[in-house]
């Protein structure tokens, strides 16, 4: 079946400590995004990529890095500089779109929970 | 700066009901507007894609509206049923920057028997 992966579904950190997050797509999109979802509030987008070796950073990316040496992965890390890293983290991915923007249907994954310690 | 409101942020109605969910975004020049649902815990289903060049999109017993010139998009679900409880989360795309979505906070729909 297509579609995204993400792991793990929860994930503690210590303080100091960095943590990666995985986002793995089999959809064959070209470009994924990464989105932080804290209660109540609406979904903020961290960093995006629209191809391979190459990712743009989104509203809230400072405390987060990413990497995305295949087109199927793109792996979030939670930096130490993070200091509320509590939240739920959403990976989706998209399509090209047909017109002038490329940004169409946005296919999630199931998210990963992650607390601090 | 795009911002996106939804009213209200919690509904609860009995089945069968017909239901409207309101979306309302601050920057009419939009390329397009998503409404998604999201089960607790989970990630989130696009449910509808509008266009900006469109005013409605309709999948089943869902249908969504857009207008752009007041600012305002809604989602019409029809003969609700417990299998609607979720919520509703609405996105709209900048004209400027489509990778961009800006997400409203959602609303929390209850349907009971």
């Amino acid at each position: 079946d297509g579609g995204i992966t993400q792991s793990p579904k929860y994930l503690f950190r210590k303080e100091g400590q960095n943590v990666t997050l995985s986002c793995e797509q089999n959809l064959n999109h070209d470009a994924m995004y990464w989105y932080r979802q804290d209660p109540g509030q609406g979904l903020r987008l961290i960093y995006y990529s629209q191809i391979v070796n190459d990712f743009q950073k989104g509203d809230i990316a400072e405390g987060y890095s990413v990497s995305r040496e295949k087109k199927e992965s793109f792996p979030l890390t939670v930096t130490s500089a993070q200091k509320n890293p509590t939240a739920f983290y959403l990976c989706a991915s998209s399509p090209p779109g047909t017109g002038a923007g490329t940004h169409e249907k946005l296919f999630f994954g199931s998210g990963t929970q992650l607390s601090v310690l | 700066k795009q911002e996106v409101t939804q009213i209200p942020a919690a509904l609860s109605v009995p089945e069968g009901e017909n239901l409207v969910l309101n979306c309302s975004f601050t920057d009419s020049a939009i390329y397009n507007l998503q409404w998604f649902r999201q089960d607790p815990g989970k990630g989130l289903t696009s449910l509808l894609l509008i266009q900006s060049s469109q005013r409605e999109q309709t999948s089943g017993r869902l249908n969504a509206s857009l207008d752009k010139s007041s600012g305002r998009s809604t989602l019409y679900i029809a003969a609700s049923q417990p299998g609607d409880s979720a919520t509703y989360l609405c996105a709209a795309a900048g004209s400027y920057n489509t990778d961009k979505l800006i997400f409203g906070t959602g609303t929390r729909l209850q349907v009971f028997p």
